[in-house]
């Protein structure tokens, strides 16, 4: 059964202050990793889609990195409204349609000024 | 662009009642998706479509039900509604199969009472 569990579960910085997120999933194949933020009372805003280890991607002050079992969500030089929760997805796809995605129980990160 | 848009925003309910939530997209996207967040437990997926006149099962379907009649819209019933389905739901779409990104709707807050 595909598992994605991330940590930590909340996690608090000054502004400024650099930190990564973790993701780690087990998988019968990755069709793609996903990385998510959602504000209080919003739906889920897409940030990254990552396919294979090695991979990297960037948007502002985020670096999402794939390996072969966890995904790194960096944040550099963070601003309060950085402030979120980071979701994780991995892609299910049994061969018969587009079973959606296997989500994680998010990051809650409070950024304090 | 309004993206996907759900209706109702907020509902309460009480046990036995029965409702439809709607979701309706505007990006042309074949696929389709309802999920459920719940504290602790992370977004799960309820049902999904593939197409117009499609509908399939997710990790999480008993207690609701779904049609996709236009290709913009994807209703989820509930037919007699449950206190265990108090929870937030979730519309998504996307281009094609779970290997791109989905796009969520603001999200649906259901309280049964």
């Amino acid at each position: 059964e595909d598992q994605v569990t991330q940590s930590p579960e909340a996690l608090r910085l000054q502004e400024g202050e650099s930190s990564s997120l973790n993701c780690s999933y087990t998988v019968s194949g990755l069709r793609g990793l996903f990385w998510y933020r959602q504000d209080p009372g919003k739906g889920p805003e897409f940030l990254f889609t990552l396919y294979s280890a090695g991979e990297e991607k960037e948007k502002e002050r985020l670096k999402a990195t794939l390996t072969k079992k966890e995904s790194f969500l960096h944040i550099t030089a963070p601003k309060p409204e950085d402030s979120a929760t980071y979701l994780c997805a991995v892609g299910m796809y049994s061969g018969g349609g587009a079973d959606g995605l296997t989500f994680g129980k998010g990051t809650h990160l409070i950024i304090q000024p | 662009n309004a993206g996907v848009t759900q209706t109702p925003k907020f509902r309460v309910l009480k046990t036995g009642q029965s409702m439809t939530l709607l979701c309706a997209q505007d990006m042309n996207h074949e696929y389709m998706y309802w999920y459920r967040q719940d504290p602790g437990m992370g977004l799960r997926l309820i049902h999904y479509s593939v197409g117009e006149g499609t509908t399939a099962k997710g990790e999480v379907p008993d207690g609701y039900n779904v049609s996709r009649l236009k290709k913009q819209n994807f209703l989820l019933g509930l037919e007699s509604a449950a206190p265990s389905q108090t929870s937030v739901y979730f519309c998504a779409s996307s281009v094609d199969r779970v290997n791109t990104e989905a796009f969520f709707g603001q999200g649906t807050r259901l309280t049964v009472v």
